[in-house]
């Protein structure tokens, strides 16, 4: 069984479009995030979720809107498509608070490439 | 959050040990000191964690000296399977983000 699963895999769509992509986690985790990965691998945490509550939003532009039904899914959906929104976008998980001091292994799913043409 | 600084690459050849440093001055008390591993097409995997002194498990080692300002991956007898991109993280909580890690290269 996959620990944290993500779907699509790759996304190639026009700019102006809006497009999602969906995270689910089996590991029991309270918290879930969404990374984007750019061409210098560079990866910046955009959202973290605990208990389905939004804990960190990292100055990420309104088009971009997080959705947690459950604390299995974060899902990620994005508005009016931009060039520069192209990257791999990953998901992950972890166990711990919100008053969370430590800190817990990072479960990471296998990323969706996301190309803005 | 404290700001980290690592080589960008490095070569080395099967069965050598591989040490990578990470610079991070401003560590905070609270932080820890983690390191991941990512593969092409592949999200990062947790490889260690540590706070202080040493840290060994089955894949690696951690060296942290005393004034925490740096940290050193030990990666021993490399095979070309261990070729990947490597992270070095401070933080604590939930606001993690990587820099642009070190591609260690393992050649035969």
């Amino acid at each position: 069984d996959t620990a944290v699963s993500q779907t699509p895999k790759y996304l190639v769509t026009q700019m102006g479009n809006d497009k999602s992509i969906k995270c689910e986690q089996n590991l029991g985790h309270d918290t879930m995030y969404w990374y984007k990965q750019d061409s210098k691998k560079f990866l910046k945490i955009m959202f973290s979720y605990n208990n389905k509550e939004l804990i960190i939003n990292e100055t990420v532009p309104n088009r971009f809107s997080p959705k947690s039904p459950d604390k299995a899914h974060l899902n990620l959906h994005i508005n009016s498509l931009e060039l520069g929104d192209s990257a791999v976008y990953f998901c992950a998980s972890s166990s711990g608070t919100s008053n969370y001091l430590g800190t817990g292994e990072l479960f990471f799913g296998e990323g969706s490439r996301l190309t803005v043409l | 959050l404290a700001k980290t600084t690592q080589p960008i690459s490095m070569d080395s050849y099967e069965g050598q040990e591989v040490n990578i440093t990470c610079s991070h001055n401003n560590i905070a008390t609270n932080d820890y000191i983690t390191w991941y591993q990512q593969f092409p097409s592949q999200g990062p995997r947790f490889i260690i964690q540590g706070y202080k002194t040493k840290v060994t498990n089955e894949v690696a080692s951690l060296f942290i000296p005393a004034d925490r300002k740096s940290s050193t991956l030990s990666l021993p007898r490399v095979s070309l399977s261990d070729t990947a991109v490597y992270y070095c993280l401070v933080g604590a909580g939930y606001k993690l983000s990587f820099g642009a890690g070190t591609t260690v290269t393992v050649r035969a």
